[in-house]
């Protein structure tokens, strides 16, 4: 199957500082990437929808002026959360989709990147 | 934001047992549902999917139900292993929705030995 390549797999970073998330996929082009976020015990929420080239949607909730997100290639999207603080500290997971969003659409997960803010 | 600390239903099976998870969708309007598994520490992990006009498919070793009628849908895994332990989510999209991937609860599946 397809592989999105997500990284770093974990990250320690003091109050105040910025930390960029890569999602890559590795074997196709994807012009639609997800990004998640997941604390202990919960469910994937639905943060923000990176379309290639163009700016990201951001669900209800979610301050895109705190978690950047660029998808300038059809391979990569970058999720920067600026200005880390201790509530930011979860799972962050990116996915990556095949098709145009019809029936023909997969998605590809990648492993997450657990970020700890001190 | 507040974090609040949910607690994952759990499944205990017996190892070599059937299990049987479930989950109940929101959407009348969903048209695809997914099964993802995930282990601790890793992303989701593709199961198995059904389409909306279809109410059983079988892959290896799972088989998906699905029943419109109720929104339920229901994983079953036959001659559980431990290595099927792990946190369960369905999955629903809906491509009328701008086809957004919208994840259940979850659940817990815990093999004794």
């Amino acid at each position: 199957g397809a592989v999105v390549s997500q990284h770093p797999s974990r990250v320690i970073c003091k109050s105040g500082t910025s930390v960029k998330i890569e999602c890559r996929s590795l074997d196709f082009q994807a012009t639609t990437m997800f990004w998640y976020r997941q604390f202990p015990k919960q469910s994937l929420m639905l943060m923000a929808t990176s379309n290639e080239g163009s700016k990201a949607t951001y669900e209800q909730g979610v301050e895109k002026d705190k978690f950047l997100i660029n998808h300038a290639s059809l391979t990569l999207s970058t999720l920067t959360v600026t200005s880390a603080h201790p509530e930011d500290s979860s799972f962050y997971i990116c996915s990556a989709q095949i098709g145009t969003g019809g029936r023909d659409e997969k998605l590809f997960f990648g492993s997450g990147t657990q970020l700890s803010v001190l | 934001g507040e974090n609040v600390g949910l607690h994952l239903p759990t499944l205990s099976v017996q190892e070599g047992d059937n299990s049987i998870i479930n989950c109940a969708y929101s959407n009348s309007a969903s048209d695809y549902f997914i099964w993802y598994k995930q282990e601790s520490g890793k992303g989701p992990q593709f199961i198995i999917d059904i389409r909306s006009n279809m109410d059983k498919r079988q892959g290896q070793r799972v088989t998906v139900l699905l029943n419109k009628t109720v929104k339920h849908l229901s994983l079953q895994i036959a001659a559980t292993q431990p290595g099927d332990s792990a946190v369960y989510f369905c999955a629903e999209i809906s491509y009328s929705s701008a086809s957004k991937i919208i994840f259940g609860s979850g659940t817990r599946l815990s093999i004794r030995p």
